[in-house]
């Protein structure tokens, strides 16, 4: 059974910084690649960011591009989403998702809220 | 970045048939096919349908997907209390070399 465990969000001010991470488990996690999804208090799914299984393939969308980082390390069977100049509009729970290489979106872990606040 | 087009809602009698519907462009939906998602408040989503609507395992055969053109559509047969949540389409865009959301629809089982 895949389980995805998302962590590090929390509350921070505009400009600041803060660090993702997404643990999985239950699933070969070098052949997988990975998405992050984020959903702003009410509203709908926003893509923000995909890397291949092998890290060879990174895009992002173009509001986060430029400020935040997706990254993995295989060794450690974790994801991650470096985030830089924050904004308000940056708040949202974010999600890691799986990717198959055909076929995304098939794993999700429970999210991690992040609140861009002064 | 421009996301797919869905309807706000949907109301539908229990028991009755919910068709959704999902429009993008020749650059995704047309050529890539939409997923379709599930969610629950509070919850994450579910994949209902992979985008070349085959069911992952586990999903009832009640959700089926297809797509005609630019328009992707899941449908909802037998609608159940438990499927009041709201849905999403999901799609590779390869101009904009990014995924893309459609704006969401509200299913309500009247």
């Amino acid at each position: 059974q895949a389980q995805l465990v998302e962590s590090g969000g929390g509350v921070v001010q505009p400009g600041r910084s803060l660090r993702l991470s997404c643990v999985a488990s239950g699933l070969t996690f070098s052949t997988f690649g990975f998405h992050w999804v984020r959903q702003a208090p009410g509203k709908g799914l926003e893509w923000v960011a995909v890397i291949w299984f092998d890290g060879s393939n990174i895009h992002y969308s173009d509001s986060v591009k430029g400020r935040f980082t997706i990254s993995r390390d295989n060794s450690m069977n974790t994801l991650y989403l470096e985030m830089n100049s924050l904004r308000a509009e940056d708040t949202a729970v974010y999600y890691c998702a799986t990717d198959n290489g055909d076929y995304a979106y098939e794993y999700w872990g429970q999210g991690t809220l992040v609140t861009v606040s002064s | 970045q421009a996301g797919l087009t869905q309807p706000p809602s949907v109301s539908k009698e229990l028991r009755q048939t919910a068709t959704l519907t999902c429009i993008g462009n020749n650059n995704n939906v047309g050529s890539q096919g939409a997923a379709w998602l599930q969610q629950h408040q509070g919850h994450p989503p579910k994949l209902l349908s992979f985008r070349n609507n085959d069911r992952p395992s586990g999903v009832s055969e009640r959700f089926s997907a297809s797509r005609s053109g630019n328009t992707a559509s899941l449908t909802i047969t037998g609608l159940q209390p438990e499927d009041e949540a709201d849905y999403f389409c999901s799609s590779w865009d390869n101009s904009l070399n990014a995924y893309v959301f459609g704006t969401g629809t509200k299913v309500t089982v009247l």
